[in-house]
C-alpha cells in the first residue's frame, strides 16, 4: 500500500517566492494534518482537515500561509511571500475515519529559503 | 502553551541499557497518550499508545507507565539496540477527531 505522499521532498527558493507543498494522503482517510518541524519548536501542527473541511487553522503562522484541499485525495500548503524563518521540514499526515489517534506520515518536504 | 512537556532533549544509553523518556501534561481531557518515533530524513510513526484505564501497556522491549494522578507518562525502551537510536515525540489528544499535541522531542542516541 502506497503511504502518505509528499511532494517536493526538496524546495530551495528565494525570499519573497511562492512555495507550493503538495500531499496525498491514504487512500479511505479523511482527516489531513500539516505539520512543521524545526530545531527550536519541534513539530507544530499548522492545520488539520476533516472530510476536506478545516478544522483547526489556529497553528497556520500568519496569512503568509494558506492550505486547501479540493477534494479527499489531494492538498496543498502554500506560502506566499516566503522568508528564510520558513525554512522547515514540513509533514502532511493523515488518519482513519472516525480517530486521529493514529496518525501516518509523509516523507516530507525540506524548505529552504534564502 | 505548551501543553505536553518532554525530556530530556537528548539521551545516550550503552547498548543493552534502559532508556527511558518522560512526559508530563497539563490538560485532564486528554485521554490517549502515544508515542511516535522518527528517523533521519523520515516521517515520525506511531511506536506505542496508551489509554488512561490503564497503567502500564507494553509491547516488546516497548513500554509506556503512565501515572493519572502525577498527569505524567514516560516511555522505557529495555534492551535498547544501536537501531532504537532516533528521536522519540510523546503527544496527547482528547481521543476521536481531536489533534495530537506533541512534545518537543527526545534524540535518542544508544552507543555500543
Amino acid at each position: 500500500d502506497a503511504g502518505v505522499i509528499q511532494s517536493p521532498r526538496h524546495e530551495v527558493t528565494e525570499m519573497g517566492q511562492e512555495v507550493t507543498l503538495r500531499c496525498k494522503p491514504i487512500s479511505g482517510h479523511n482527516s489531513l494534518f500539516w505539520y512543521r518541524q524545526t530545531m527550536m519548536r519541534g513539530l507544530e501542527l499548522l492545520i488539520y482537515f476533516n472530510n476536506n473541511v478545516p478544522i483547526d487553522d489556529s497553528g497556520m503562522p500568519e496569512d503568509r500561509f494558506s492550505a486547501k484541499m479540493p477534494n479527499a485525495s489531494f492538498s496543498t500548503l502554500k506560502i506566499q511571500p516566503s522568508e528564510p524563518r520558513d525554512s522547515a521540514v514540513y509533514f502532511c499526515a493523515s488518519s482513519l475515519p472516525g480517530t486521529t489517534d493514529t496518525q501516518y506520515f509523509g516523507p516530507g518536504t525540506r524548505l529552504t529559503v534564502l | 502553551q505548551q501543553q505536553v512537556k518532554q525530556s530530556p532533549q537528548s539521551l545516550i544509553v550503552q547498548k543493552g541499557g534502559i532508556s527511558i523518556i518522560n512526559c508530563a501534561y497539563e490538560n485532564t481531557a486528554f485521554d490517549y497518550f502515544p508515542w511516535y518515533q522518527q528517523f533521519p530524513g523520515k516521517g515520525p510513526a506511531l511506536l506505542i499508545a496508551i489509554r488512561p484505564d490503564v497503567s502500564e501497556k507494553k509491547e516488546g522491549r516497548f513500554t509506556i507507565s503512565f501515572n493519572k494522578s502525577a498527569k505524567q507518562f514516560s516511555l522505557h525502551i529495555m534492551d535498547s539496540q544501536p537501531g532504537d537510536s532516533a528521536t522519540y515525540f510523546c503527544a496527547a489528544s482528547k481521543g476521536g477527531n481531536e489533534k495530537l499535541t506533541f512534545g518537543t522531542g527526545t534524540r535518542l542516541t544508544i552507543i555500543p
